[in-house]
Parts: structure tokens; sequence; C-alpha cells
């Protein structure tokens, strides 16, 4: 069983839309990572947090620690969006020291 | 603005052989990590490094694997006998303290023939 799983898969939108992007986990954390990643293969920290919700741009991050679920919103999408979203988390069991557990990602692709 | 650097950017090595990858974190930040990436596949830890010696490591991390920080810039991974299922790409990431954003490098493609 995934420790993070993403939904959806892949993900084509309009140029414009607003889109969301799920995460749900089943272990324990003490931080969300939400990362975006390049069809050239580099990864890029967007967001980390650990309660409520953050806003960078036209990214919205929001975090429900009670349910294990987090989301990822992107408003006024734009083709430059582009990319793979990835979900990752920090454990809080014994022994971590922070390393992440990746879920999948969500493939988004904006056309104009 | 600092950032992770990772060389080589591209390497191909032949089946048994040895690779050192090498990564230059970003200068006070305090904890190291190296992930993987197999084609097509979702991003795996390896190990995670801190105050000189390792911190955690995954099954992934075996005795084929080491890391070490020969000087006060360098961070770097060793496969002492690459096997084809190595091929991956391998990120570097560092961060200031234990809990905060990590900053990754632009990762090392590995090619085992």
């Amino acid at each position: 069983k995934n420790e993070v799983e993403q939904s959806p898969q892949n993900l084509t939108a309009q140029e414009g839309e607003f889109i969301t992007i799920n995460c749900s986990y089943s272990v324990g954390i003490s931080a969300l990572h939400w990362l975006q990643q390049h069809p050239g293969g580099g990864i890029v920290s967007l967001f980390m947090l650990s309660s409520g919700k953050k806003k960078h741009g036209r990214l919205i991050a929001t975090i429900n620690i009670q349910e294990k679920h987090s989301s990822l919103h992107i408003t006024a999408s734009h083709p430059r969006d582009s990319a793979v979203y990835i979900c990752a988390v920090q454990g809080n069991y014994g022994g971590s020291q922070g390393n992440l557990i990746f879920g999948k990602g969500t493939k988004l692709s904006v056309k104009p | 603005e600092p950032e992770v650097t990772q060389t080589p950017s591209h390497q191909v090595t032949q089946m048994g052989q040895e690779v050192i990858l090498r990564c230059v974190p970003i200068s006070n930040h305090l904890y190291f990590y190296w992930y993987r990436q197999i084609l097509g596949q979702k991003v795996e830890f390896l190990v995670s490094f801190y105050n000189n010696e390792i911190s955690e490591k995954s099954e992934i991390f075996d005795d084929q694997f080491s890391v070490e920080r020969p000087d006060g810039s360098n961070f770097t991974l060793k496969i002492r006998s690459t096997k084809l299922e190595d091929s991956a790409m391998y990120f570097c990431a560092s961060s200031r303290i234990y809990q905060e954003t990590q900053y990754f490098g632009p990762g090392t493609r590995l090619l085992v023939l």
C-alpha cells in the first residue's frame, strides 16, 4: 500500500481554469511538501506546510491533519504550469530524520 | 540565489563499475539527502546525512552505496559495483534544519549498461 496517494494521476486543463490536485497520506507526519517537476527532471519545492493554508502567487496549498489530506490549487492556470506536481510527506515516526516519502505525482497539462 | 549543484549531469557506465556522484549543497545547510527516481517511477529516499554521519537510510541503500562529505562543501554518493537496476536519476537535496524546505539539485542521470 502506498503511504502517499495522489489524484488525479493525469489532468488536462484549458488555460484559465482552476485546478485542484489532491493528496492523501496514511502515516503520521511532521510536514507535507508540494513539489514541481518539469519535463527536464528538475524538482522545485513549492510549499512546505504542517497546518492550515499557504499561498504563493496563483498557488494555494491546504492541509487537514485530522483527515490526512492536502490539496494544491492553481488559479488562472497557464500553459507554463504544465509539469508533474508531487506530494511528499516527512514522517514523524521514531528515527525519521526529515527524509521525504513521495507520491507518484500528478501530470498536469494546460492547453492554450 | 544559492542553489544545489550536481555533477556530472549525465553518466554512462558499465555494469560492475564504480561511480561517484557529486553534490554541492547550499553553504549554510546542515542536512543533506540523496534520492533517486527510476524512469517512470516515483522519487525514492536513499539516505540522509547530518553532522558528518548517516542519520537514516532506506532499504535501497545497501552495502553497495556509501556517502561522504570529503570537505566542507562536497557531498558524494558512491555506488561500488553498479547494476543495471541502478539506472536512474539521482537527486541531491539539502535543508538548513530538519523540518524545512528541501532544495533539490538538478540531478545526475545514471545509465548502467
